[in-house]
């Protein structure tokens, strides 16, 4: 089936430790985002890329770092630099202008 | 910078009644899309409406859209506790290629 994968679906991550999320797709899709959603929070947008090689931060990119080097793959690594990353991750893709579909999330806390 | 602003941010109403949701956005618009996420799953996408349009309809689903006013208007008819969940409009601003999220509002459907 077509679709968005995250994983891991839950993810520990200790104090000073850089920890990376997964996401693929093999929708085809030219354009890629993640985002940050805080409980009973709307969704903020961390990075986003439209294409491969290619990224731009978005409104919360401080302490996370992104790479593009595959047109179906687009982690993030969450650095020790993100002083409060306790929240869930979500991967989207897109081809620009259209319907973007989700992943099903990655929950990640700090212990 | 929140682009779209969901109100009620909480509705709860009885099985079988209508709930109608609000958006509303700051600058113009390639589409407004309109997601529903049940509690700690990723978003599923409900139904995409371009500026050009002025109201999309989808099974119980009706959205319109008032881009002299920047908003928009999510319908659904007939609930049913299965409605029971978030729904968040997002905005493709004209020159941004990305999508931003509002606060959302918190449906519950009473059986």
């Amino acid at each position: 089936d077509g679709g968005i994968t995250q994983s891991p679906k839950y993810l520990f991550r200790k104090e000073g430790q850089n920890v990376t999320l997964s996401c693929e797709q093999n929708l085809n899709h030219d354009a890629m985002y993640w985002y940050r959603q805080d409980p009973g929070q709307g969704l903020r947008l961390i990075y986003y890329s439209q294409i491969v090689n290619d990224f731009q931060k978005g409104d919360i990119a401080e302490g996370y770092s992104v790479s593009r080097e595959k047109k179906e793959s687009f982690p993030l690594t969450v650095t020790s630099a993100q002083k409060n990353p306790t929240a869930f991750y979500l991967c989207a893709s897109n081809t620009f202008g259209n319907t973007i579909y989700f992943g099903e999330g990655s929950w990640l806390t700090v212990v | 910078s929140q682009q779209g602003e969901e109100d009620p941010q909480a509705l709860s109403i009885q099985e079988g009644e209508n709930a109608t949701m609000n958006c509303s956005y700051k600058t113009s618009i390639n589409n407004l899309q309109w997601y529903r996420q049940n509690s700690g799953r990723g978003l599923v996408h409900l139904i995409l409406i371009r500026s050009n349009e002025r109201e999309k309809h989808s099974g119980r689903l009706r959205v319109t859209l008032d881009t002299s006013k920047k908003s928009s208007s999510l319908l659904i008819t007939a609930s049913r506790a299965a409605d029971t969940a978030s729904y968040f409009c997002a905005t493709d601003a004209q020159g941004a290629q990305k999508l931003v999220f509002g606060q959302g509002t918190r449906l519950t459907i009473n059986p």
